[in-house]
C-alpha cells in the first residue's frame, strides 16, 4: 500500500467555514495531485504540482487554492466553503519521470457542507 | 476530445462466477492504459498497466487485454470473491504533455454476491 495521507477522512461542516485537506505522502514524489470524485462519476484533476512552489490548475475548475512548501506536503484550502463543494477529495503523487507515471492515491476526504 | 467509457455501468454477479468488464478510449497520442480497484470511500489501487505493445497482462485472478488498433481494452475476473466487490476503473495516459495526463473513466460498478 502506498505511503499517502489524507485527513481527514471525513469533514461536516457549515457554510461560509474555510478549510483545510491536508496530504502528505513519503515517497519523496516531486509531483502531486489533487482530484474531485462526485458518486458515479469520473476523477476531475483540479490542482497539481511538479515540485516545491510549483502549483498549477487542473481541468476542472475549483475555487479551492493549494501550497507546496515542503515536498511532502500538498494541503487544499477552501476559504469560504458553499454546499456545491460538497465532494470526495482524492490526493495522488507520482515520482516517476516520462509516461509512464504511477499515480498513487490516497484514502480520500468526503466533504459535506451544509 | 480525449474521453474514456467504460460498460456496463454497474454489474451484479454471483461469487465464484466470472466476469469481464469494457473500456473504450479516444485519447491521443496513447502511452498506456491502466485498471484501478475503487472500494468505497477509498483512492483507487492499481491492478494493472498495459503500454503500446503490450496486449495482455495479469494480476493474480484479474487478466487484462488491450488492442491498441481499435482502442478497446477489457478485465476479466476470474472466480470472483465477495471482496471483488468495488468499482474498477479505466485510466489513459497521454504522451502529449510531461504531466503525462490522465484520462479516467466513470468506473464499472461490480457487485459480487454470495
Amino acid at each position: 500500500e502506498a505511503d499517502i495521507y489524507q485527513t481527514p477522512r471525513y469533514l461536516v461542516i457549515g457554510t461560509g467555514k474555510k478549510i483545510t485537506l491536508e496530504c502528505s505522502q513519503t515517497m519523496g514524489h516531486d509531483k502531486m495531485y489533487w482530484y474531485q470524485q462526485d458518486p458515479g462519476m469520473e476523477l476531475h484533476l483540479i490542482h497539481y504540482s511538479y515540485g516545491v512552489n510549483s502549483t498549477e490548475k487542473g481541468d476542472l475548475s475549483s475555487e479551492s487554492t493549494v501550497s507546496r512548501i515542503r515536498t511532502e506536503h500538498f494541503p487544499l484550502t477552501l476559504e469560504s466553503a458553499r454546499p456545491s463543494h460538497t465532494s470526495q477529495y482524492l490526493c495522488a503523487s507520482s515520482g516517476e519521470k516520462g509516461f509512464n507515471n504511477e499515480q498513487y492515491f490516497g484514502p480520500g476526504t468526503r466533504l459535506t457542507v451544509t | 476530445k480525449n474521453q474514456v467509457e467504460q460498460s456496463p455501468q454497474s454489474l451484479i454477479i454471483l461469487e465464484g462466477k466470472n466476469c469481464t468488464l469494457q473500456c473504450n478510449y479516444t485519447v491521443s497520442p496513447f502511452s498506456n492504459l491502466r485498471w484501478y480497484k475503487q472500494d468505497t470511500g477509498r483512492g483507487p489501487v492499481s491492478l494493472t498497466i498495459m503500454t503500446f505493445s503490450e496486449n495482455t497482462k495479469s494480476n493474480g485472478r484479474y487478466t487484462a487485454t488491450l488492442d491498441a488498433d481499435t482502442k478497446q481494452s477489457s478485465l476479466h475476473i476470474t472466480a470472483s470473491q465477495l471482496s471483488d466487490s468495488a468499482s474498477y476503473i479505466c485510466v489513459v495516459s497521454d504522451r502529449g504533455s510531461t504531466l503525462g495526463r490522465l484520462y479516467f473513466g466513470r468506473g464499472t460498478q461490480l457487485t459480487v454476491w454470495p
